[in-house]
Order: structure tokens, then C-alpha cells, then sequence
């Protein structure tokens, strides 16, 4: 149980275009979702945490204009990479809380964004 | 604020024998959890082992074991019996209990050598 799945996988976009990371829980419901973003080598940097139905919490330094989360039902969280610059390539990892007060998060696959 | 600090970027150990990761961490609360994430080159984070601090006994799960020593706030993690699929970024990570967001360390790149 407790599968996160992300689309997708790897994308290449042209600079100045926006692109679109899916994050889904396949066999719960996750009311909280997480965003980060993970550069060559290093650790995990926390993007946002996503709520159901309310907005998005960025980390201090994050661009809220240009990393666009929706959290609009319970098992979906998208993650609009807007006009994309090539400093934005990197590796993007969705996580998923179970339920609250279980504090153990289940992270996707990751998607790796490249911008040309 | 909570950190949590791998102080050993890199290590190695021969197929079949036991290493230990060392992970130390800072926090306020009294109770807490803390987890061991493996990556591996597919870059899938996964949940290794995770420890509840109310509970004195350390926690284990096959040939993964921790030594969680509270009052030093150190929570290492041992693999026994070192197989090739070992092989993987260690993360040691303590969330909030507020936010539940998670303070993950820098890493331990773990190599196992046949």
C-alpha cells in the first residue's frame, strides 16, 4: 500500500514554456501533499506543501508565480513549472502524507525536468 | 529550528559485512519519530526504518537496525550482512510536529563492494 506515482518521468521543454508534473496517490487519500526539488548530489529541498483545497505553503526563497501547486482532490497534485528558464532543470519529487499524525511520508518516482 | 547532520558523506563496505551510518539530530519536542530514506539510483526515495522516541527499544526491520541513543540525540543505522542492492543514498530525516515536514540530512552515499 501507500503508492505515489508521478507524470512524468522525464520531460524536455523549450525555455519560456510551462510544463506540468502530476503527483497521485494510487490507494489512499492524501490530504497533504509535498513538493521537492533535488539537485545532483544533495540532499532534498522542501518546494511547498500542498493542502486539499486551500492553498499552497511555500519554503522562504521559492517562487510562488513560477511553481504553481494545485491540490484539487484528494489523491492529485499538480506542480506547473511556469515559463521555464534552463535554472530550472533539476529532479522534482512529490511526497504524500498517509493521514495525519502518521508522520512518514511516501514519495513518487520524481520527475526529471530538463529546459533548453 | 530542528536539524539533523550526516557527518559521513561517503562510505563503503565489502559484500556481506556490517557498516554503520551515522546520523546525529536537534530538536525541542520530547517525542518524536525519526526515519532512515534509501535512495537508490532509480532515485525512489524509500522508507528504510523509522523510530518513535518514547520507545526505548531500538527498532529493526530485517537486517536494518538502528542504535538510537536519545539523551546524545544520535539515531545511527546499521546493515548487517551488506548485499549489492544496499547500495544507495542514506537519508536521515526528523519531521515536525506541527507541519510534519520532514528535515532530511545531507546524506551517507553508501557503496557496497563484491
Amino acid at each position: 500500500g501507500a503508492v505515489v506515482s508521478q507524470h512524468p518521468s522525464r520531460v524536455i521543454c523549450k525555455s519560456g514554456t510551462s510544463v506540468k508534473i502530476e503527483c497521485r496517490s494510487l490507494d489512499f487519500q492524501a490530504t497533504t501533499m509535498f513538493w521537492y526539488r533535488q539537485f545532483p548530489k544533495q540532499s532534498l529541498m522542501l518546494m511547498a506543501t500542498s493542502n486539499e483545497g486551500s492553498k499552497a505553503t511555500y519554503e522562504q526563497g521559492v517562487e510562488k508565480d513560477k511553481f504553481l501547486i494545485n491540490h484539487a482532490s484528494l489523491t492529485l497534485s499538480t506542480l506547473t513549472v511556469t515559463s521555464a528558464h534552463p535554472e530550472d532543470s533539476s529532479f522534482y519529487i512529490c511526497s504524500a502524507r498517509v493521514a495525519r499524525g502518521n508522520y512518514e511520508q511516501y514519495f513518487g518516482p520524481g520527475t526529471r525536468l530538463t529546459v533548453t | 529550528a530542528q536539524t539533523v547532520t550526516q557527518s559521513q558523506p561517503e562510505m563503503s563496505v565489502q559484500e556481506a559485512e556490517t557498516v554503520t551510518l551515522s546520523c546525529t539530530y536537534d530538536t525541542s519536542e520530547s517525542d518524536y519519530y525519526l526515519f532512515w530514506y534509501k535512495q537508490p539510483p532509480s532515485r525512489q526515495m524509500i522508507l528504510v526504518i523509522r523510530q518513535e522516541a518514547y520507545k526505548q527499544q531500538n527498532a529493526t526491520e530485517n537486517r536494518f537496525s538502528v542504535n538510537f541513543q536519545k539523551a546524545a540525540k544520535s539515531f545511527s543505522l546499521k546493515i548487517s550482512d551488506s548485499q549489492l542492492g544496499d547500495a544507495a543514498m542514506y537519508f536521515c530525516a526528523l519531521p515536525n510536529f506541527g507541519n510534519e515536514k520532514l528535515t532530511f540530512g545531507t546524506g551517507t552515499r553508501l557503496t557496497i563492494i563484491p
